[in-house]
C-alpha cells in the first residue's frame, strides 16, 4: 500500500514551458487535492476533486489545470509555466470531502517545481 | 492577514526534553482545528484533529489541547525524539458559512530542532 505518489520530485522548466504532475493514490478515496507551498505563506488550495470526472477551484487556480479521469490519478498541468509557479506542489486525498470533521487528508512526497 | 498564528517560529530543544506550541486563529465560524507534521523533504502528516466541543485530544507523545472560547490551541510535545524534529503546523477549518466554502487556512508552522 503505497498511500500517495507524486511524479516527478523534482523539475526545472523555462517560462513558457508546459508540464504535468501525475498523483496517484491506492486508499480508494474519493476526493484529491492539489496544493501549493511557499516560503511564509501556509499551503493554498489550488484544485480539488471529490469524484471520477469532477474537478472544483480551490483558492489559487489561476495558471493551472486539472483532470480526474480515474479514479486513482489526479493531473495537475501548466501550460505555460511562470516563475511565479515556481513552488513545491503536494497532493493528498481523503474518503470524504474536506468540509466533514472526520476527515484525513494523506499527503503525498511533494514535487519540487522551478521556473527559470 | 492570516487568521492562524502559531508561535514560536522556530524551537530547539535537547532531546528528552518538553515542549510546548501554540496556535491562535481568528478564524469563524469554526468547526475543527487539527495539528500536522510535516518532515523535512515530505508532506504533512496529520497528528491531531479536534472540535469545538473537544478540550484534549492525544496521540502517543503529542497532546493538542484548544480553547474554543479563547481560541488558543496547544500542542505538547514530551519527552522529545530526535524524530520529532519537523515543523509543527495549525490548520483551522472554517464551519459552513457564506462565502468561506468550509476551507482550511494553514498557519505557517513552528519548526522544531530537537538536539541530542
Amino acid at each position: 500500500n503505497a498511500g500517495v505518489t507524486q511524479t516527478p520530485k523534482f523539475r526545472v522548466l523555462k517560462t513558457g514551458q508546459s508540464m504535468t504532475l501525475l498523483c496517484a493514490q491506492d486508499m480508494n478515496h474519493e476526493y484529491m487535492y492539489w496544493y501549493r507551498q511557499d516560503p511564509g505563506m501556509g499551503l493554498r488550495l489550488i484544485h480539488y476533486s471529490v469524484g471520477e470526472g469532477t474537478t472544483a477551484k480551490g483558492e489559487v487556480p489561476d495558471g493551472y489545470n486539472v483532470s480526474r479521469l480515474k479514479k486513482q490519478n489526479f493531473l495537475l498541468g501548466l501550460e505555460s509555466a511562470a516563475p511565479s509557479q515556481t513552488s513545491v506542489y503536494f497532493c493528498a486525498s481523503s474518503r470524504v470531502l474536506q468540509s466533514s470533521f472526520a476527515d484525513t487528508q494523506y499527503f503525498g512526497p511533494g514535487t519540487r517545481l522551478t521556473v527559470l | 492577514k492570516n487568521q492562524v498564528e502559531q508561535s514560536p517560529q522556530s524551537l530547539i530543544i535537547l532531546e528528552g526534553k518538553n515542549c510546548t506550541l501554540q496556535c491562535n486563529y481568528t478564524v469563524s465560524p469554526f468547526s475543527n482545528l487539527r495539528w500536522y507534521k510535516q518532515d523535512t523533504g515530505r508532506g504533512p502528516v496529520s497528528l491531531t484533529i479536534m472540535t469545538f466541543s473537544e478540550n484534549t485530544k492525544s496521540n502517543g507523545r503529542y497532546t493538542a489541547t484548544l480553547d474554543a472560547d479563547t481560541k488558543q490551541s496547544s500542542l505538547h510535545i514530551t519527552a522529545s525524539q530526535l524524530s520529532d524534529s519537523a515543523s509543527y503546523i495549525c490548520v483551522v477549518r472554517f464551519a459552513a458559512g457564506a462565502g468561506n466554502n468550509r476551507k482550511l487556512i494553514w498557519g505557517l508552522g513552528t519548526s522544531l530542532a530537537v538536539n541530542p
